[in-house]
């Protein structure tokens, strides 16, 4: 079946560096990949999403990378700031008229200032 | 602008019990999908509605089933309760077309199999 791998589990950098989370899909049908960020008991908000005709989407501190031959799409976050502390999800979306989106495990993020 | 409005927050039921969820999508939004959420997990998929049918389904049984009515708003219905139901149930709206797209959450049910 459908699976989204997601690594790392958890991450910590220092205020003001990069952080990268990485995921790789299973379902080559896959066409839309979207990245949310969820706060401790709040709902999971999109940050950035991207389709399978591009390569590389960019918001301010925010890019995602899609690799479509090897399965592998990216995020990237740039100068890092302590209310980017949070969990980030990656997920892989796919079908025609109907869509299924299965989402990873879950990156936790720690930006120490 | 309401967003994405899910009742009960909170619900305690007991083991073999039948439960029913609630959501109202954003404005504007026909499409309503749900996932079951498990404390320090992703959300997992359990079906999407449209135009009153479920469209796609998850790996979930069939004790899970939902409902979409006319104003494209949504329940879940989960018959037999299990202790490994308990979780956070979110749903999430969007607006149908070709392509997949942009999915707002609700905040969720937070439901409790004792």
């Amino acid at each position: 079946g459908e699976n989204v791998e997601q690594h790392p589990s958890t991450l910590s950098v220092q205020e003001g560096d990069s952080a990268v989370i990485k995921c790789t899909y299973s379902d080559s049908a896959s066409n839309y990949f979207p990245w949310y960020k969820q706060e401790l008991g709040k709902r999971p908000q999109l940050i950035i999403d991207i389709r399978s005709n591009v390569g590389e989407k960019k918001d301010q501190r925010i890019a995602v990378t899609l690799n479509k031959t090897a399965k592998h799409f990216s995020l990237h976050i740039t100068e890092t700031q302590p209310e980017d502390s949070a969990v980030y999800f990656c997920a892989a979306g796919v079908g025609t008229g109907g869509f299924k989106t299965i989402f990873g495990a879950g990156t936790r993020l720690f930006v120490k200032a | 602008d309401a967003g994405v409005t899910q009742s009960p927050t909170h619900l305690i039921k007991t083991r073999g019990q039948q439960v029913t969820l609630r959501c109202s999508p954003k404005s504007g939004h026909d499409t309503v999908s749900w996932y079951q959420q498990a404390l320090g997990q992703g959300p997992q998929f359990i079906f999407q509605y449209y135009e009153e049918e479920e469209r796609q389904r998850g790996n979930f049984p069939d004790r899970f089933s939902g409902h979409q009515f006319p104003n494209y708003s949504s329940e879940l219905n989960v018959n037999a309760l299990l202790l490994g139901d308990s979780a956070l149930y979110l749903c999430a709206s969007s607006l149908a077309g070709l392509w997949n797209t942009e999915a707002f959450f609700g905040q969720g049910t937070r439901l409790t199999v004792v």
